[in-house]
């Protein structure tokens, strides 16, 4: 089975960077398969998908984010990661990561459980 | 980017009822669409790919049809379980993007 579990701090303060860590058990980053996604949902509202990066290190990002967004792979760690610079409170969300499947259609299919990232002096 | 929007954005319904949801993507995207379900506290879960299929495990009184621009979601007989807000996503293009969901509570 499959597991994706979100690490990193819970507290950023405004204009620095938010950094997360993905670690992904029960299946492995390179395959060539899957996308690994970051999408955040502030609170009460809806989902906002952020970027994703694919085994071969190709990357897409969400232009809304204009450029503030990096995401990065560690094969060796089973383990994706998300930057996020020059964050202001309206980066304050709930942050998943999830696997998006590349087969006859595509889809989410396995997310992590969230984790709360408030930007706060 | 391509725009998503749900109707209604909320709605009261009760065990048993039929309930049907809508989504439109402001460009045609084909069928390349899915449903997600997320309850309060909890992840999204996926539902329903490529507009109409039907994920393992979900069970049969959700559907899905549509093409193009327009996309429904149907709950043939609602279940006390299914309550929760409900998420079109499109994955035509990038940015991949999500209407913004429909709540599904109890009447």
């Amino acid at each position: 089975q499959v597991q994706l579990q979100e690490s990193g701090p819970g507290l950023v303060k405004p204009s620095q960077t938010l950094s997360l860590t993905c670690t992904v058990s029960g299946g492995s980053i390179t395959s060539g398969t899957y996308y690994w996604s970051w999408i955040r949902q502030p609170a009460g509202k809806g989902l906002e998908w952020i970027g994703r990066i694919h085994t071969n290190g190709g990357t897409n990002y969400n232009p809304s984010l204009k450029s503030r967004a990096t995401i990065s792979g560690d094969t060796s760690k089973n383990q994706f990661s998300l930057n996020l610079s020059s964050v202001t409170a309206a980066d304050t969300a709930v942050y998943y990561c999830a696997r998006e499947y590349l087969g006859d259609d595509y889809y989410f299919d396995y997310w992590g459980q969230g984790t709360l990232v408030t930007v706060s002096s | 980017d391509i725009q998503m929007t749900q109707s209604p954005s909320s709605l009261s319904a009760s065990v048993g009822d039929r309930v049907t949801i809508t989504c439109r993507a402001s460009q045609g995207i084909r069928h390349e669409l899915g449903w997600y379900q997320q309850k309060p506290g909890k992840a999204p879960k996926s539902l329903i790919y490529a507009a109409s299929s039907l994920q393992s495990g979900v069970p049969s009184r959700f559907s899905g049809s549509g093409s193009g621009t327009e996309f429904t979601l149907t709950i043939s007989s609602l279940q006390p379980e299914d309550f929760a807000t409900y998420y079109c996503q499109q994955h035509n293009s990038y940015p991949r993007t999500f209407g913004p969901g429909t709540k599904v509570e109890i009447k």
